[in-house]
């Protein structure tokens, strides 16, 4: 079956501070790759997603970055952290059949917080 | 461009009452659409979904939804909830042929006893 491993699960950073954001995906093979941020009272917002290697779409402009450097390696980055990149990180990818009908099984999240 | 609106942010209902969580959609094109349903602190799992056919789908958990192609609605509705079910509940869309997901904000369902 398809997963996604995600670390860290909670991350404190001070403003200012780097950021890196893993995820893995075990059970598939060349996946669409998704980082979704969820915020307090404002759902789940698409960042990122990646069709493959070396391959990004930004949805929003924002304080972050993605990476894909392998094929089922999706990496979120920040040189430097804002108060409002706070929130709750999730990486998604394709069921297998996903790149038909939509359907993206998720991994567990990453908490980060900044200070 | 699609979008989403689950006009209820919180339901609070009491256990073994039925449930239906509102769902509204935008879009110019045909669509797939998706419950997802999200407990605390974990990653998001899939309730249901409508691709095509009957416009009455069943999921896991006990629910259900209807398309409503004429009101672009897909709400969700079980008859009877649990304490279990409490959890946060996302309505979903893509046009076919698929590129991206769009979500609503969530519905935070509440089950008292």
């Amino acid at each position: 079956s398809q997963t996604i491993h995600q670390w860290p699960a909670t991350l404190v950073q001070p403003v200012g501070s780097p950021l890196s954001l893993e995820c893995t995906v075990e059970g598939t093979s060349n996946p669409n790759l998704y980082w979704y941020r969820q915020a307090a009272g404002r759902g789940l917002q698409l960042l990122f997603y990646s069709v493959g290697i070396g391959q990004i779409s930004s949805e929003v402009p924002q304080n972050l970055s993605a990476s894909r450097p392998q094929d089922r390696q999706f990496i979120l980055s920040s040189k430097k952290l804002l108060l409002s990149d706070s929130g709750f990180y999730l990486c998604a990818g394709d069921r297998d059949s996903g790149w038909v009908t939509g359907e993206l099984f998720f991994g567990e999240g990453s908490r980060l917080t900044v200070l | 461009a699609q979008s989403v609106t689950q006009l209820d942010s919180q339901v609070p209902v009491f256990e073994e009452a039925p449930v239906e969580l509102r769902c509204n959609y935008s879009s110019s094109v045909s669509v797939y659409l998706f419950w997802y349903v999200q407990y605390p602190n974990q990653g998001l799992q899939l309730l249901l979904k409508y691709l095509s056919g009957s416009t009455l789908v069943k999921g896991i958990n006990g629910f259900e939804a209807e398309f409503n192609k004429s009101q672009t609605s897909f709400h969700l509705r079980k008859p009877s909830v649990h304490i279990s079910d409490t959890a946060e509940y996302f309505c979903a869309v893509t046009p076919t042929g698929f590129q991206k997901l769009v979500f609503g904000t969530g519905t935070r369902l509440l089950v008292s006893p």
